[in-house]
């Protein structure tokens, strides 16, 4: 079965940073897309991050560009989302969620993780 | 605010059919067939119901259908239980300088 663990989430300062992990297990963790999309409490989805299989492509929300990073490691089966600069609005669950084209991001959100909370307060 | 516009609620009985539209534009929805919805229940995560405008991930009822006729996409619900009382959301790629993009959310509420 598939399984995606975030984990690394919590409370910073305004303008801090903070590095979430998404750890896969039950597929072929290198032949597909990983997004990162969030929800802000009582709010709805917001997409924020996508990186290809072979981590040549990534791509942003403009409300998250230059401020955070995608990236994996295939030899952990692992994604990661590097946020700095955080704000009080980037208050959100976080998910992470599997493509579920094969060697291609067709936004098809065919597993979710369960979810961190990252709380932006001072 | 979303670009791609959900009613903010539907409501219907058990046995009936409802339909959530999501409205966007040539840019997204219009010009791709990349529509997908996902079914939230509280304090879970979203479940993948419909991808591809149209296509339903095995293991999801055939009473969740999807179709798409200009710029707005559909998620019908046939024969109402009151299990898909939930949110819903659309999603759609878009040629914007963000890629994908979910609507609003529309709360489904079954009397």
């Amino acid at each position: 079965d598939v399984q995606l663990v975030e984990s690394g989430g919590g409370v910073v300062q305004p303008g801090g940073s903070l590095r979430l992990s998404c750890a896969a297990s039950g597929f072929a963790f290198d032949e597909y897309g990983m997004h990162w999309v969030r929800q802000a409490p009582g709010k709805g989805l917001e997409w924020v991050s996508l990186i290809s299989g072979d981590a040549t492509r990534t791509d942003y929300a403009d409300s998250v560009k230059g401020r955070f990073t995608v990236s994996r490691d295939n030899s952990k089966s692992s994604q990661y989302l590097q946020m700095n600069s955080l704000r009080p609005d980037d208050t959100a669950f976080y998910y992470c969620a599997k493509d579920g084209a094969q060697y291609d991001a067709l936004g098809r959100l065919e597993h979710w993780g369960q979810g961190i909370l990252v709380t932006v307060s001072s | 605010q979303s670009a791609l516009t959900q009613p903010a609620s539907v409501s219907g009985s058990p046995g009936q059919s409802i339909t959530i539209s999501c409205t966007g534009s040539s840019n997204d929805v219009g010009g791709y067939h990349l529509v997908s919805w996902y079914q939230q229940h509280p304090g879970k995560a979203p479940k993948l119901i419909i991808y591809d405008v149209n296509h339903r991930p095995s293991g999801v009822s055939d009473r969740f259908s999807g179709s798409k006729s200009g710029n707005t996409a559909y998620l019908t619900i046939s024969r109402l239980q009151p299990e898909d009382e939930a949110d819903y959301y659309c999603s759609s790629f878009t040629s914007t300088s963000t890629p994908w993009m979910f609507g609003g959310g529309t709360t489904l509420t079954v009397l």
